[in-house]
């Protein structure tokens, strides 16, 4: 089944430095690749997510990027604020299966300070 | 505004205890999903169910059983709970394959 690495586990930037958190997937057939961003005391939210036909995607001061052939992906977070601390995981799925089956990766705790 | 709704923020159960969790979504989703959130080891997937009465195992479902009678409803069982399955329990819903899952506010299950 599908493995999916996450690093760095914790992450501290100055506010307006950028972030960068790496993941690696192990199943070729994965096609869909969100991220979720977790804050404290609440369930992950979607923040954005990128699928196997597109090497790039941004919104915003984040984005993502997808490296198919070495079976990994990223996010950026530029300008980085207070308020971007949280817990972030990202996730591989294959449609392929006809169903959601989203692995997750074991967070990155970005912690900006002011 | 779409919502996944646990029916408990926290529970502290005995072990042995037959343990319920609820969730319940208004979104009309097909999918929903367990989760079980541990530091250092992510979201783990317990079981989902893609239909009503229907259900899979997820990768780690030993310990626990699940109930979809309704398509908005999705239950988490721990038969008889014990002290190892105290964690954040975290229910998710979508509407099909490669869509956002929206995650409801988690249960904070502690098994003494």
């Amino acid at each position: 089944g599908e493995n999916v690495e996450q690093h760095p586990s914790t992450l501290s930037v100055q506010e307006g430095d950028s972030a960068v958190i790496k993941c690696t997937y192990s199943d070729s057939a994965s096609n869909y690749f969100p991220w979720y961003k977790q804050e404290l005391g609440k369930g992950p939210q979607l923040i954005i997510d990128i699928r196997s036909n597109v090497g790039e995607k941004k919104d915003q001061r984040i984005a993502v990027t997808l490296n198919k052939t070495a079976k990994h992906f990223s996010l950026h977070i530029t300008e980085t604020q207070p308020e971007d601390s949280a817990v972030y995981f990202c996730a591989a799925s294959n449609r392929n299966t006809g169903f959601q089956k989203l692995v997750f990766g074991t967070g990155t705790r970005l912690l900006v300070s002011p | 505004d779409v919502k996944v709704t646990q029916s408990s923020r926290y529970l502290v159960k005995r072990t042995g205890e037959k343990v319920f969790l609820e969730c319940v979504q208004d979104m009309d989703h097909e999918n929903m999903f367990w989760y079980r959130q541990d530091p250092g080891l992510g979201l783990r997937l317990i079981y989902f169910s893609y239909d009503v009465k229907m259900k899979e195992k997820g990768d780690i479902p030993e310990g626990y059983s699940v109930s979809r009678e309704k398509k908005e409803r999705f239950s988490l069982i721990l038969e008889s709970a014990s002290t190892n399955q105290t964690s954040m329990y975290l229910c998710a819903s979508c509407e099909g394959p490669n869509t956002e899952a929206f995650f409801g506010q988690g249960t904070r299950l502690t098994v003494v």
